[in-house]
């Protein structure tokens, strides 16, 4: 049983689409997270959702826009892609906002190619 | 310079060697020290966690921190190739924002 889910693994799409990832989370994390890691393996949040709320929006182009339709999931759209979004996009969770020793649980990444 | 600096390698290191993994910090109200490791094409997983300064030992591996210095590091003994992984230092203040500040990762390769 995958705790942490993405889909898809792999999106190659051309500059100018707009395209979606999903995850889920059966861990029963009340916290979850968009993280996107770099060619030189940065990680660095992108937004953080505690159940269904947004708590934690950085320095995000507008064009990237979560959603929480419940506390298993968030989604995340990005409209009009440009090159530099790509990237590894990881989704994770936490119980209890990351505190203690729980740490997050990522999911496998979501490979975007934008050509 | 960033907040967490960590070599990222790669370190190339024969079966069995003992192996040391380290990041520096600038940021002195940093308290959760954490050790993700990264297979490739994976997302990380938590290895260690440790609380303020000290030592955390979990089998073949050994968390350390030094405050005073503002360094960590993660120890790996009896290295197996089935470590060859990227290993990301990340830490967090205990008050405040909650999001760790991760390191950039160190590649390792642990050859037979």
């Amino acid at each position: 049983d995958t705790a942490v889910s993405q889909t898809p693994k792999y999106l190659v799409t051309q500059m100018g689409n707009d395209k979606s990832i999903k995850c889920e989370q059966n861990l029963g994390h009340d916290t979850m997270y968009w993280y996107k890691q770099d060619s030189k393996k940065f990680l660095k949040i992108m937004f953080s959702y505690n159940n269904k709320e947004l708590i934690i929006n950085e320095t995000v182009p507008n064009r990237f826009s979560p959603k929480s339709p419940d506390k298993a999931h968030l989604n995340l759209h990005i409209n009009s892609l440009e090159l530099g979004d790509s990237a590894v996009y990881f989704c994770a969770s936490s119980q209890d906002q990351g505190f203690a020793d729980y740490g997050y649980t990522f999911g496998s990444g979501t490979r975007l190619t934008v050509v | 310079q960033k907040e967490v600096e960590q070599d990222p390698g790669p370190l190339s290191v024969p079966e069995g060697a003992i192996v040391s993994l380290n990041c520096t910090y600038s940021n002195s109200a940093f308290q959760y020290f954490m050790w993700y490791r990264q297979y490739s094409r994976k997302g990380p997983e938590l290895l260690m966690y440790t609380y303020s300064s000290g030592n955390k030992e979990d089998g073949r591996f050994t968390a350390q921190v030094d405050k005073s210095s503002k360094y960590i590091s993660l120890f790996i003994r009896d290295s197996q190739p089935s470590d060859s992984a990227t290993y990301l230092c990340a830490m967090k203040p205990s008050g405040g924002s909650y999001i760790p500040t991760f390191g950039r990762g160190t590649s390792l390769i642990v050859h037979p």
